[in-house]
């Protein structure tokens, strides 16, 4: 079954320290990749978005994300967290084919990140 | 560029009713995408509409269901609504079925 796993269900950094939420994916194919970020009580925000070409990906608020094929991974890296960046991130996936999860996308549990000052 | 919007903000119904929560997709988008955030089980994919046809669907009871209009906004009832299905019900929007998703804020459901 198609799945997006986030190992970390909670983590804990102090602001200015480098940040790296873990993704990983299991497809059949690769899908199309995304980090979305959500504050308490509110919609979801996106970061960024991985289709094809670089594996290497930059996104808003200084966020970038890394592909890598061998390890079904897309991790989400911050050289230097904010206060502001406090909140829950979710990874998601969608096939980008047709089928029964055309449309759908897969969230990962979401990962809490708090910042201490 | 006016993001997705929903309404209302806030829902409480009690058990066995039914609700309905709306949603505006960004101009030009013509996929709607609905979700289920509930305490402890996650996102869940419920719809997807496009062109007003229904796409595909999550594994949700038929209790739960929808519409697109001609100009892409889109309904969601839920009927004979239980308390499990309090929750976060977010909207998202997109040009076409393989591109990103835009969310909305939400609308709350409470089911008392």
């Amino acid at each position: 079954a198609q799945s997006v796993t986030q190992p970390d269900i909670h983590i804990t950094v102090s602001e200015g320290a480098s940040l790296e939420l873990r993704c990983n994916y299991s497809y059949g194919a690769t899908p199309y990749l995304f980090w979305y970020v959500q504050s308490p009580g509110q919609g979801l925000q996106l970061l960024l978005k991985y289709f094809s070409g670089d594996t290497l990906v930059q996104g808003i608020k200084g966020f970038e994300a890394e592909f890598k094929r061998s390890q079904s991974s897309f991790n989400l890296r911050k050289p230097s967290v904010h206060w502001s960046d406090a909140a829950e991130y979710f990874c998601a996936a969608i096939i980008n084919a047709g089928g029964t999860s055309y449309g759908k996308l897969t969230f990962g549990q979401g990962t809490i990140l708090t910042v201490h000052p | 560029e006016a993001g997705v919007t929903q309404s209302p903000t806030h829902l409480i119904k009690p058990r066995g009713q039914q609700a309905t929560l709306r949603c505006s997709p960004i101009s030009g988008h013509t996929s709607v995408y609905w979700y289920q955030q509930a305490l402890g089980l996650g996102l869940q994919f419920l719809l997807w509409y496009d062109e007003g046809e229904e796409r595909n669907r999550g594994n949700f009871p038929p209790r739960f269901s929808g519409r697109q209009f001609p100009n892409y906004s889109s309904e969601l009832n839920v009927n004979a609504l239980e308390l499990e299905d309090s929750a976060l019900y977010l909207c998202a929007s997109s040009w076409r079925g393989r591109d990103e998703q835009y969310f909305g804020p939400g609308t709350r459901l409470t089911v008392t």
